[in-house]
């Protein structure tokens, strides 16, 4: 079968580093998925990691262990906006659009 | 703004009823999928269509159809409502070509109610 876990919902205080982490499994592998999703708003590409290791963009960074089945998101220098939904995904029947989902990880930054 | 736009934004039916989402694609993607999302729920993949042919379903039942046209607009069609359709129905659309990633752009969603 194909599952995606990730936290429900974490806190952190502005300024800091949040790693928000997903494990899953899929028949096959095409890559790691990360959107980030603000309330009533569509789903935004934050990254796509196929090998392993980390992969920075800016404030945020994915990782990848394939080995592990295991990804994180990591978030540095929280700013209010940040506060989102983040949603770790994987491809599934060999296309990169078929993706399945995982619930979702409710990010609220505090001051 | 990822170019991706549907309509209606809100959407009230009762059940029984059919309804159809419309969605419009950026030129040239010739690529789209929909999915259901449910109050804090990740989107679940209803299907997805490649060059106006079903390409792929997930686990939903007959009476989600949808549509692809020539002009990259396409169309999520659900018959006989159920209360459990209610939910934010997303399309996302990306030009898909061999051996190359695209990255895929979601629309901001329509907000089905069925009462």
């Amino acid at each position: 079968g194909q599952n995606i876990d990730q936290p429900t919902e974490m806190t952190a205080t502005e300024g800091a580093i949040v790693q928000i982490n997903c494990t899953y499994q899929t028949s096959g592998f095409n890559g790691l998925f990360w959107y980030q999703q603000h309330a009533g708003e569509a789903p935004t590409f934050l990254s796509y990691n196929v090998l392993d290791g980390l992969e920075e963009k800016g404030r945020f960074s994915s990782f990848l262990s394939r080995s592990k089945g295991y990804s994180y998101l990591l978030l540095k220098e929280l700013q209010m906006k940040d506060s989102a939904s983040y949603l770790c995904a994987a491809p599934f029947s060999g296309g990169y659009n078929k993706l399945i989902f995982g619930a979702g990880t409710r990010l609220a930054v505090h001051p | 703004e990822t170019g991706v736009t549907q309509s209606p934004t809100h959407l009230i039916k009762t059940r029984g009823q059919q309804v159809t989402l419309r969605c419009s694609s950026q030129s040239g993607h010739n690529t789209v999928s929909w999915y259901q999302q449910a109050l804090g729920q990740g989107p679940q993949f209803i299907f997805q269509y490649y060059r106006e042919e079903e390409n792929g379903r997930g686990n939903f039942p007959p009476r989600f159809s949808g549509l692809q046209f020539p002009n990259y607009s396409s169309e999520l069609n659900v018959n006989a409502l159920e209360l459990d359709d209610s939910a934010l129905y997303l399309c996302a659309s990306k030009f898909s070509g061999t051996g190359v990633f695209n990255e895929q752009f979601f629309g901001p969603g329509t907000r089905l109610t069925v009462l």
